[in-house]
């Protein structure tokens, strides 16, 4: 079983919907979590850190929930350049290493 | 700050050649690195982590001795992937993180190796 899977989609939205996506991870010892965006070719940037109680930055929402051990991002009022690939990552306590998702493909339309 | 950069961006070879690629941490210290590779839709995997000075440890399944890392200083690490094979062909991707416990990784532009 992967560490971190998420849903390939995918998702094709219209200018300004709001799209929403998950992932689940399989370490119960997993302490951070993040979503990272990747456009084509490029390498992954941190979008956000997910905290346990939830969290916004503008447009996004993530949401963390430890009893079921997954993770969401939620866009809203979706933008163009909001179409990229975005990268559900966890990060056991104490530890440098990160575990990638493959990823969930948005793509906005106009 | 926190920039990495990563050279060449772009890279093609013929098979059983050796290719280079660094990693700069420019305008900070960087007590671990590491390489990961990512094939068209799939996930970033870890393949080594390094830290200046000593030798690299691999993720299982990595050959040591076909992907050679060299973290001889605190700004610079390079991965040689020797006698390539179209099967390396791939994005390799560098990050780097500071000491201090805050295990942010800061991640390189990125080179895409083609093996001819």
């Amino acid at each position: 079983r992967k560490e971190v899977e998420q849903d390939p989609g995918p998702f094709n939205v219209p200018e300004g919907a709001t799209v929403a996506f998950n992932c689940t991870y399989s370490n119960s010892a997993s302490q951070s979590f993040f979503w990272y965006r990747q456009d084509c070719r490029k390498e992954p940037k941190l979008l956000m850190s997910v905290y346990s109680s939830g969290n916004e930055d503008g447009r996004f929402t993530a949401q963390l929930n430890r009893a079921s051990q997954y993770i969401s991002l939620l866009i809203r009022d979706s933008k163009l350049s909001d179409s990229a690939t975005y990268l559900c990552v966890v990060r056991p306590a104490g530890d440098y290493k990160l575990s990638f998702g493959a990823g969930t493909t948005v793509t906005v339309r106009a | 700050g926190a920039v990495v950069s990563q050279h060449p961006s772009r890279v093609i070879c013929k098979s059983g050649t050796s290719v280079k690629i660094e990693c700069r941490s420019l305008d900070f210290q960087a007590t671990t690195m590491f390489w990961y590779r990512q094939f068209p839709k799939q996930s970033l995997m870890l393949m080594a982590t390094s830290n200046e000075g000593s030798k690299a440890t691999y993720e299982q399944g990595v050959e040591k001795d076909k992907f050679l890392i060299n973290h001889a200083s605190l700004t610079l690490s390079t991965l040689t992937v020797t006698s390539a094979h179209p099967e390396d062909s791939s994005f390799y991707i560098c990050s780097a993180s500071t000491s201090g416990g805050s295990y942010e990784q800061y991640f390189g532009p990125g080179t895409r190796l083609t093996v001819t």
